[in-house]
């Protein structure tokens, strides 16, 4: 157990819905980062906030959102939802930013029908 | 951008023995880090071992170790005395150490399967 959860485990949704994952993070941690993993793509960074504020941003859709909260929980929105989307979400977060380890999440994942 | 590549999609091993999984990655940093991956069929992502680029001295773990060729730009993961529970998909994957940018780039992965 890495201390990092998300919540759902499991998500069903159809085409066009708009869907929000949660993460809280390790007491104490600061950095969260998003990742998704699917078949095609594999696993890819998607956005990482740090102290509340975004910090670095990869591949992220814009139909696709984060924010982080005051008590440092993060959620991810992604929304007008495509087949595609389909894939497993991983929420990981570290103490601060630079060299610290990532500590991964056990993983959301989205079914898109 | 950099890059990660493992060129071998799964690979099997027999209980006991050692298996080296590759890596080569693509870069024009001077100092990052890379890490190996575990994520078995739970499928939480577990580090197993990680090297700073600018140590020259192989990183070790248990039965874990890296062949670690900076020149080469190659990664490799040796496991040693394969155990059942080694079983797994095995990412490699880059960090830059520079703190504006903070994302793991992952390779595809590789299929670990131990036969008993």
């Amino acid at each position: 157990d890495s201390g990092v959860t998300q919540t759902p485990k499991h998500l069903i949704t159809a085409t066009g819905q708009r869907v929000t994952l949660r993460c809280s993070p390790r007491s104490g941690d600061l950095s969260v980062y998003w990742y998704q993993q699917s078949l095609d793509q594999g696993l890819q960074f998607l956005i990482q906030y740090y102290n509340g504020e975004e910090r670095a941003k990869g591949n992220i859709l814009e139909r696709f959102s984060a924010q982080q909260f005051p008590d440092l929980h993060s959620e991810l929105n992604l929304s007008s939802l495509e087949l595609g989307d389909s894939a497993l979400y991983f929420c990981a977060s570290s103490v601060a930013s630079g060299l610290n380890e990532q500590f991964f999440g056990p993983g959301t994942r989205l079914t898109v029908l | 951008a950099q890059t990660v590549t493992q060129s071998q999609p799964e690979m099997s091993v027999q209980e006991a023995e050692t298996v080296t999984l590759s890596c080569t990655y693509d870069t024009s940093e001077s100092d990052y880090y890379l890490f190996w991956y575990k994520q078995p069929p739970s499928r939480q992502m577990i580090l197993v071992i990680r090297q700073e680029a600018y140590k020259q001295q192989n990183a070790t773990e248990n039965r874990f170790s890296v062949n670690f060729q900076k020149a080469a730009k190659s990664f490799s993961l040796k496991i040693s005395d394969s155990q059942l529970g080694d079983a797994a998909m095995y990412f490699c994957a880059y960090r830059s150490a520079y703190n504006r940018d903070d994302k793991i780039i992952f390779g595809k992965g590789t299929r670990l399967h131990i036969l008993p």
